[in-house]
């Protein structure tokens, strides 16, 4: 059984604030971490895709870093704005050729105007 | 363009009836993906297809869940005798090539209320 943990599971911010949530999963078997966003009716959106370790990707204002040897990965949001506010979800694939991902429960962020 | 599309989006079923959730995926794309939500939950893999071939099923909950593509375009995701632990959001998902890296991209899912 593959366990991905997110945390925190919900969170409040103020707009403008910064804020990370954190990916959790097994270092063993490790392939790719992927990162969605998901707002509330529609459908989730691709953030990144990591494979290397010590990867950092960045889109806008959103960041990620991958740690593949302690199985962990952070999302950052730099200046959180209202829009922002969505679920996180992180997914991780192992190297056995199979194509599924295992998804994490999310991380449920709310900014706050 | 289009992303992928799912039809119904809402669908609410009596126990024991069948339901027949429909895939459009993002045209051209050769790998399709079904995932199945519950409340509170992160979603979990049902099944995989390469084109017309479905090459891994092992997520289907039981065998009352039947999935097809039968011309590598449009999945349906078919549930007989639905019971009240179907009751989910159905997620499908496509990418363009069948490597383990590629982006999957997903519809906005079906939410099936089974009473």
């Amino acid at each position: 059984i593959l366990n991905v943990e997110q945390s925190p599971q919900s969170l409040h911010v103020q707009e403008g604030d910064s804020t990370n949530f954190t990916c959790s999963f097994p270092s063993s078997n490790f392939y790719a971490l992927h990162w969605y966003r998901w707002e509330t009716a529609k459908s989730p959106e691709a953030l990144f895709v990591m494979t290397l370790n010590g990867d950092e990707k960045k889109k806008g204002r959103i960041s990620a870093t991958l740690n593949t040897k302690e199985g962990y990965s952070y999302l950052y949001i730099k200046g959180s704005q209202p829009e922002d506010s969505a679920t996180y979800l992180c997914a991780f694939m192992r190297d056995t050729g199979r194509r599924a991902l295992t998804f994490g429960s999310g991380t449920r962020l709310q900014v706050q105007p | 363009g289009a992303g992928v599309s799912q039809s119904p989006r809402y669908k609410v079923a009596k126990r024991g009836q069948d339901v027949a959730l429909r895939c459009d995926p993002i045209s051209g794309h050769v790998s399709l993906f079904w995932y199945q939500q519950a409340l509170g939950q992160g979603p979990e893999f049902l099944t995989y297809f390469q084109n017309e071939a479905q090459l891994d099923k092992s997520g289907l909950p039981s065998d009352r869940f039947f999935a097809e593509r039968p011309e590598g375009s449009v999945s349906t995701l078919k549930i007989q005798r639905t019971q009240q632990e179907d009751s989910a959001v159905y997620l499908c998902a496509s990418s363009h090539r069948e490597g383990l890296t590629d982006t999957q991209y997903f519809g906005p899912g079906t939410r099936l209320t089974v009473l």
